[in-house]
């Protein structure tokens, strides 16, 4: 079955350090969707990314999707304390009807 | 309104209680959700309901019973649960029950424990 991978798991940093997550599919993706998940939240849908190396912005979040839509990533500048939270990428198999999430990257920022 | 509301906030239970767990949208999604999630883990996908019938049921115990009254409406019936069921359990929905087109909108879900 399909298969998405996100690394890391963990990322401590300095707030006003950038931070980048990735996403990696066994299988070409139709589609993907991040999510943001505070603690003791829940997720909380960012954006989705559908056509073949898209990019798209979002203040200091930039989202992209790789030319052979296997791979995406996040990428935040100048991280803040409000940024703190699981970023799960949500894969959608192509010609699948069900999204893969990935385990998630737990964002730690340190005032 | 962007809001999926889910009741209890909170739960526990014994392994031979029965109990339902309730979500609501007003936003004219026509699919809903119901996810497990287990600390430091990625919600896991346990039933879909599109257009008020089940159409993804994740190989879920029966021991979970969904129903669907409404389109607005979703319930989940506990029965002789176990601990290990000890997990938060998310409400969401999108626009039409192709999981992955739209984006999902969760709840604040049910912190459950049975003991």
């Amino acid at each position: 079955g399909q298969q998405v991978m996100q690394i890391p798991q963990y990322q401590h940093v300095q707030e006003g350090e950038d931070f980048t997550t990735y996403c990696n599919s066994s299988t070409t993706l139709s589609n993907i969707q991040w999510y943001k998940q505070r603690p003791g939240g829940h997720p909380v849908f960012l954006i989705q990314l559908v056509k073949s190396g898209e990019v798209k912005k979002q203040k200091r979040l930039t989202f992209q999707f790789g030319e052979a839509k296997k791979n995406s990533s996040l990428h935040i500048t100048a991280t803040q304390t409000t940024d703190v939270g699981t970023y799960f990428c949500a894969g959608l198999g192509a010609g699948s009807y069900q999204l893969t999430f990935g385990k998630g990257t737990k964002l730690s920022v340190i005032p | 309104d962007t809001e999926v509301t889910q009741t209890p906030k909170h739960l526990v239970m014994g392994m031979t209680n029965k109990k339902s767990l309730k979500c609501e949208q007003h936003m004219g999604h026509r699919a809903m959700y119901w996810y497990k999630q287990k600390a430091k883990k990625p919600p896991e996908l346990m039933f879909v309901y599109s257009y008020e019938k089940l159409s993804i049921n994740e190989s879920v115990p029966s021991r979970f019973s969904p129903e669907c009254p409404n389109s607005s409406l979703l319930n989940l019936h506990l029965h002789a649960l176990q601990p290990e069921d000890s997990a938060l359990y998310l409400c969401a929905s999108s626009q039409s029950g192709w999981q992955g087109a739209y984006e999902q909108y969760f709840g604040p879900g049910t912190r459950l424990t049975v003991t």
